[in-house]
């Protein structure tokens, strides 16, 4: 049972535009949601998280958005940047992080 | 910053081998994580461990163990690798405290041959 979903393997953007990845969960228990960013050969790189009583979080170029009653969160980046290619993984967590499969980055200069 | 090192970066081993992956924290924090990254499969939880000498199983536990001895070191043992274990492994560490990001470490690609 895939508790976390990332149904995009891959995304192509233009430098400059909006970037927006899209997360779907199916566990009502996750209280907390985070997006971490990872480059081949490289750790994932905790990006932004929401708590579930929030609707809403920004941190620079990253925002995340959450709708709990659609158990979906989405992740733009305004605006996109060819550094920001990467795989990008969404997580829900309650007492232990579950993660989504990731969807590939690709911003085009 | 959060330090997490992983022991090695690639590492060959053969079929049958009782292989250690080894990781350390220097952020003193409580909660240490194994996870394997394959294609198209993400990031699986293999153990979690929220103390010394704690451990619990995450999603895939089968044909691993963990040691965690000290609080900033955690350890993961195939006891006897076989191929369908080469893949990523991907430590991470948070503290306690509800609502913590996890930092990650940079990875050991293992291969079993």
């Amino acid at each position: 049972d895939q508790q976390v979903k990332q149904n995009s393997p891959s995304l192509s953007v233009q430098e400059g535009r909006i970037s927006i990845l899209n997360c779907d969960y199916t566990n009502s228990m996750f209280d907390y949601f985070l997006w971490y960013k990872k480059y081949p050969a490289e750790g994932p790189t905790f990006l932004i998280s929401i708590s579930s009583i929030k609707d809403k979080n920004e941190d620079g170029r990253f925002t995340v958005f959450l709708n709990k009653s659609a158990k979906h969160l989405s992740l733009h980046i305004v605006p996109s940047q060819p550094g920001d290619s990467a795989v990008y993984f969404c997580g829900g967590s309650n007492y232990k992080l579950t993660f989504g499969k990731g969807t590939l980055l690709t911003v085009n200069p | 910053d959060v330090k997490v090192t992983q022991s090695s970066r690639y590492l060959v081993k053969r079929t049958g081998e009782k292989v250690f992956l080894e990781c350390v924290q220097d952020m003193d924090h409580e909660n240490m994580f194994w996870y394997r990254q394959d294609p198209g499969l993400g990031l699986r939880l293999i153990y979690f461990s929220y103390d010394v000498k704690m451990k619990e199983k995450g999603d895939i536990p089968e044909g691993y163990s963990v040691s965690r001895e000290k609080k900033e070191r955690f350890s993961l043992i195939l006891e006897s690798a076989s191929t369908n274990q080469t893949s990523m492994y991907l430590c991470a560490s948070s503290f306690v405290t509800e609502n913590q990001p996890q930092h990650f470490g940079d990875g050991t690609r293992l291969s079993i041959l």
